[in-house]
């Protein structure tokens, strides 16, 4: 198994443009997240699924977008980037609620210029 | 809201010392913990993790932690430290009432361990 797998790792934009960041799971896993890392302040929950059609807000959504449509993929949009959505962004899964331990993938480090 | 919060954000060790990081929560209700680890350049990986029973959970790598209910904090230990621990941990909590598997995490504390 791959486990959580994200592209890319690393991209710069310009404030303004659009982008997605990818994230997939080969383990058959219900739930995925993403998360935010910035220095200082942990990793913060922008958006959760539950399961493919069904998406939630997290702590920190506002500029982004998420859709669920397989059990595999969670994609995250960044609809018009700005600088304060420079960060590291980590995608995760868990078999379901219950279990909760959570998988987390490898990171995309994106810079807003 | 539930919040998280780790004391220590720098910690500097010399091998063979003891560790003890202190974690603590604000929820009134049932919880899951966990604390995570990343390692430079590497993702976050479950360190252990506490759904129920003994309060003195045991995980990977000599690390073990302590939930103490009453002080609503879940402290990470270990007893001698090595130079491959120099990592970010990351404490981190759910809410068992909440039932989506959501994660409130703590800023993270950051450990170098000297040789």
């Amino acid at each position: 198994n791959a486990g959580v797998t994200q592209t890319p790792k690393f991209q710069v934009l310009k404030t303004g443009q659009s982008m997605t960041l990818q994230c997939a799971q080969d383990m058959n896993h219900e739930y995925m997240s993403w998360y935010r890392q910035d220095p200082g302040m942990g990793l913060r929950l922008i958006h959760y699924s539950v399961g493919a059609g069904i998406t939630d807000q997290g702590e920190v959504p506002n500029g982004y977008n998420v859709s669920r449509s397989t059990t595999e993929d969670f994609p995250l949009r960044l609809l018009s980037a700005a600088p304060s959505q420079t960060s590291v962004y980590f995608c995760a899964s868990s078999r379901d609620r219950i279990s909760y331990e959570q998988y987390f993938g490898p990171g995309t480090r994106l810079t807003v210029t | 809201a539930q919040s998280v919060s780790q004391h220590n954000h720098h910690v500097i060790l010399s091998e063979a010392a003891s560790l003890e990081l202190g974690c603590n929560y604000s929820y009134g209700g049932t919880v899951n913990l966990f604390w995570y680890v990343q390692y430079p350049g590497q993702h976050l990986q479950l360190l252990l993790k506490y759904f129920s029973g003994d309060p003195l959970v045991k995980g990977i790598k000599g690390f073990e932690a302590e939930f103490i209910k009453s002080k609503f904090s879940f402290n990470l230990r270990k007893p001698s430290v090595q130079w491959s621990d120099t990592a970010e941990y990351f404490c981190a909590v759910n809410a068992r009432s909440s039932n989506t598997g959501k994660l409130i995490f703590g800023q993270g504390t950051t450990l170098q361990v000297k040789p």
